[in-house]
């Protein structure tokens, strides 16, 4: 059974064009991650929620946001996205932080055309 | 800066083989650990963690050693299989990071040869 689910798996967008990645998860964890991973890369934190508290990682471009509506769905949005956003986008939870295991979506394929 | 390492990037081992991944980290404050699996087109998958009070942890064919002396992670996987083929990254977790960010190493990928 799907914990952590992604949707779309693939997006193709515009250069420039505003996208939103999809994340929801069935586990009722408190924390919601968003990763970038680029090729043959380890994946790189963007933000994530403690609840409703978001948290920005200080390297993160402004062109990324993301919305928490609910303990179960979170989304990325991009706002202006550049070439060099093409990427696997992970969503992860974990029930509380620090010490729990992190449990990843399958992943969005971006493509930036 | 901290980081975790890997000392090797690739691993090509024969089928049937035990499959041992190295993970050097620097961040003394780490007290939790984990391995992660990520196959091609994927997300990274929990293999096993282990926390710094332990120094061993087995799991399904998979056993993760941790040596806080000289910081150092390795994870060892029994009877090695062309399905274990991926990306292993190790990934620590300092004391520091209430918000659990994980530091990933830069990954191995095993290949298995049947």
């Amino acid at each position: 059974d799907a914990m952590v689910i992604q949707n779309p798996r693939y997006q193709v967008t515009q250069f420039g064009k505003p996208v939103t990645l999809s994340c929801s998860q069935t586990l009722n964890h408190n924390v919601m991650y968003w990763y970038q991973q680029k090729s043959s890369q380890a994946p790189k934190l963007l933000f994530h929620y403690y609840d409703k508290d978001f948290n920005n990682e200080a390297d993160t471009p402004d062109n990324f946001q993301s919305r928490r509506p609910n303990t179960s769905f979170c989304f990325l949005d991009i706002r202006s996205p550049g070439l060099g956003d093409a990427a696997m986008y992970l969503c992860a939870t974990s029930r509380t932080g620090r010490t729990d295991t992190q449990y990843f979506g399958p992943g969005t394929r971006l493509t930036v055309l | 800066g901290e980081s975790v390492g890997l000392h090797l990037p690739t691993l090509s081992v024969q089928e049937g083989d035990n499959s041992i991944i190295n993970c050097a980290y620097s961040n003394s404050a780490s007290d939790y650990f984990i391995w992660y699996k990520q196959e091609s087109g994927k997300g990274p998958q929990f293999i096993i963690d282990i926390r710094s009070n332990m120094d061993k942890r087995q799991g399904q064919r998979v056993t993760v050693l941790l040596n806080k002396t000289v910081k150092h992670l390795s994870l060892q996987i029994a009877a090695t299989q062309p399905g274990d083929s991926a990306v292993y990254f190790c990934a620590e977790n300092p004391l520091y990071n209430q918000g659990g960010k994980l530091i990933f190493g830069q990954g191995t990928e095993l290949s298995v040869k049947p």
